[in-house]
């Protein structure tokens, strides 16, 4: 079956630093990924998705992600980030074994900012 | 659209007690899904319709629970007889159901059962 991992629980970045959350993944061939975003009380956002095609995905609030098949990657990037982007991260796979409708999660990334 | 619409957003009920929350997919998605999020286990599907019939439900825990879709503006997920352990937070998420479109989820039902 496929599967993501998010190797880290807990980050802490300064407001205005940049942030780099990660996430594995496990399948032969090309995946599709998804990066979701949860505020506390909140249900799961979008923030982007890679298909195929260009590596470098853009998405909204100022995220972005490069998918590297060597690294069997898919990291969550922001150059600046801002207090409000504290939250908790879900990296997901498409679970193109049955169906191209289940998604696979990752157990999360809780983003802490600092002052 | 106003998005996927859960409710109750909180329910506090005894062991034993059945448990409906109930779910308002977005108009004209093809797919539902039911997630139960928790802090062991994290995001699991439990179940998951395309127009209105079960696709999937090798996710639900036991025969405990149930899911129904009656019709595309509405969807359950029954717990009877509940357990302590199965406090959590369920979440409904709908989608257009081809596989380059987003899964929309909606704000949740957080579930204790004492």
């Amino acid at each position: 079956a496929q599967s993501v991992t998010q190797p880290d629980i807990h980050i802490t970045v300064s407001e205005g630093a940049s942030l780099e959350l990660r996430c594995n993944y496990s399948y032969g061939a090309t995946p599709y990924l998804f990066w979701y975003v949860q505020s506390p009380g909140q249900g799961l956002q979008l923030l982007l998705k890679y298909f195929s095609g260009d590596t470098l995905v853009q998405g909204i609030k100022g995220f972005e992600a490069e998918f590297k098949r060597s690294q069997s990657s898919f990291n969550l990037r922001k150059p600046s980030v801002h207090w409000s982007d504290a939250a908790e991260y879900f990296c997901a796979v498409l679970d193109t074994d049955t169906g191209f409708q289940k998604l696979v999660f990752g157990t999360g990334t809780r983003l802490l900012v600092s002052p | 659209d106003a998005g996927v619409i859960q409710s109750p957003r909180h329910e506090v009920t005894e062991m034993g007690q059945e448990v409906t929350l109930r779910c308002k997919p977005i108009s004209g998605h093809d797919y539902l899904f039911w997630y139960r999020q928790t802090m062991m286990r994290g995001l699991e599907l439990l179940i998951y319709f395309n127009n209105n019939v079960p696709i999937d439900d090798s996710g639900m825990p036991e025969d405990r629970f149930s899911a129904k879709m009656p019709n595309a503006s509405f969807s359950t997920l029954k717990i009877q007889p509940s357990e302590p352990r199965d406090s959590a937070v369920y979440f409904c998420a709908s989608s257009l159901g081809e596989r380059n479109t987003e899964a929309f989820f909606g704000q949740g039902t957080r579930l204790t059962v004492v």
